[in-house]
């Protein structure tokens, strides 16, 4: 069975930083491109960020880049997002996610930046 | 880049069938074969119904269907149930590794 299980979320103060990890199983980890999406709450979700399958290719949403960072270790089976610069409106559940086949999400994670 | 437009609620007897819709532009939608549909309970991980347009992933019911002409998808429920009420999103690939969502729909079930 495909799982993703995200942790590390929790409070912090704007300006400050944070490190979600997703673990992943039941999957080939180092052959799929990974994301993470948020969703705050009330609100659609947004995607955040993507990355390539080796590493190699980053991708972000406007309204992160440059604070935040994605990466995965295919070793550990585990991705992440470094999250730099916090915002009171990066308030959200944080989701990983598996974006192409058929889509599969963790069950998230909550950041909450607030002083 | 702009949310997908969704209906903001729609609603349905038992037994009727509800159709939710989502446009997009010729950049997302009307490009890629990538459209996905989930159902999200309130304080719930999102459910998927619908990937690739059309597919049902294992274990959805064969009530849930999707479709797509242009640069609008869409999601149909048939023979409505009590349990199908929740909020519905809709999810396009927009293309340079990014994805695009919809505002999300209500669906009421009377």
């Amino acid at each position: 069975e495909v799982q993703l299980v995200e942790s590390g979320g929790g409070l912090a103060q704007p300006g400050g930083s944070l490190r979600l990890s997703c673990a992943a199983s039941g999957f080939t980890f180092s052959r799929s491109a990974m994301m993470w999406v948020r969703q705050a709450s009330g609100k659609g979700p947004e995607w955040v960020s993507g990355i390539s399958d080796n590493g190699g290719s980053t991708y972000y949403a406007d309204s992160v880049k440059g604070r935040f960072i994605i990466s995965r270790d295919n070793s550990k089976n585990t991705l992440y997002l470094q999250m730099n610069s916090l915002r009171v409106d990066d308030t959200a559940v944080y989701y990983c996610a598996i974006p192409f086949g058929s889509p599969v999400w963790g069950q998230g994670t909550l950041v909450t930046v607030s002083s | 880049q702009s949310a997908l437009t969704q209906p903001a609620s729609v609603s349905g007897s038992p037994g009727q069938s509800i159709t939710v819709s989502c446009t997009g532009t010729a950049s997302d939608v009307g490009s890629y074969n990538l459209v996905s549909w989930y159902q999200q309970l309130p304080g719930k991980a999102p459910k998927f119904m619908i990937y690739e347009d059309t597919e049902r992933p294992s274990g959805v019911s064969a009530r849930f269907s999707g479709s797509k002409s242009g640069n609008t998808a869409s999601l149909t429920i048939s023979g409505l149930q009590a349990e199908d009420e929740a909020n519905y999103y809709c999810c396009s690939y927009a293309g340079s590794s990014s994805w695009i969502f919809g505002g999300g729909t209500k669906l009421t079930v009377l």
